[in-house]
């Protein structure tokens, strides 16, 4: 069974400009779950989408937005993109059931300059 | 608020020594707790994780876990250590007993030596 996979791996952008990732989920998988991680901040919760509604959100500002289709894969979006949105961004994925392990893709790792 | 925290920022050990990680949290029920690792340049891949029932957790690659409620704690433990577990080791907890929405420790990062 293939993994949990992100495109693209490796994205560099300007501040101001805005920026999709997208993560497919394990086959079978309905809840995607996206986390920022950050030399500063560490890994932090952004948002969960299950059944292509956000089910959990973290504390992020609007320009951090989500959604998810009926194939279960996922996309994130940041708008108007500042140097502190540098950052790896890891997407995992799990069957949205209580009690169940969340597998994570290897990351897009996004430079904002 | 959930939290969780790791006191070594990084350790060091040699190859062959035994190895402990802590990790405590805080959190006012009993908890869904996990332990990944995390090697350069790769996601997070899940070694072990605690929901209920027995407190020594065992995990993949020979690891292991203790559970104990009266010191809110989870530490990492592994008998004897291989070079290629160098790496970065985070401790997570399921915020509100959702293990979809996990808050992570800061990590901590291993370096082995031969």
């Amino acid at each position: 069974k293939a993994g949990v996979t992100q495109t693209p791996r490796y994205l560099i952008k300007t501040r101001g400009q805005q920026v999709t990732l997208s993560c497919s989920p394990i086959s079978g998988h309905r809840s995607v779950s996206w986390y920022q991680q950050t030399p500063g901040q560490g890994l932090q919760f952004l948002f969960e989408y299950f059944s292509e509604t956000q089910r959990n959100k973290g504390n992020f500002p609007g320009r951090f937005s989500g959604r998810q289709f009926s194939n279960s894969r996922s996309e994130m979006n940041v708008s108007t993109l500042e140097l502190g949105d540098s950052a790896l961004y890891l997407c995992a994925s799990s069957l949205g059931d209580t009690n169940n392990e969340q597998f994570f893709g290897p990351g897009t790792r996004l430079t904002v300059l | 608020a959930q939290s969780v925290t790791q006191p070594d920022i990084h350790i060091t050990v040699s190859e062959g020594a035994s190895l402990e990680l802590r990790c405590n949290y805080s959190y006012g029920a009993t908890p869904y707790l996990f332990w990944y690792v995390q090697s350069p340049g790769q996601g997070l891949q899940l070694l072990l994780k605690y929901f209920s029932g027995d407190t020594l957790v065992q995990g993949i690659k020979g690891f292991e876990a203790e559970f104990k409620r009266s010191q809110s704690s989870f530490n990492l433990r592994k008998p004897s250590v291989h070079w290629s577990d160098a790496a970065e080791y985070f401790c997570a907890v399921g915020a509100l007993r959702n293990t979809d929405k996990l808050i992570f420790g800061t990590g901590t990062r291993l370096q082995v030596f031969p």
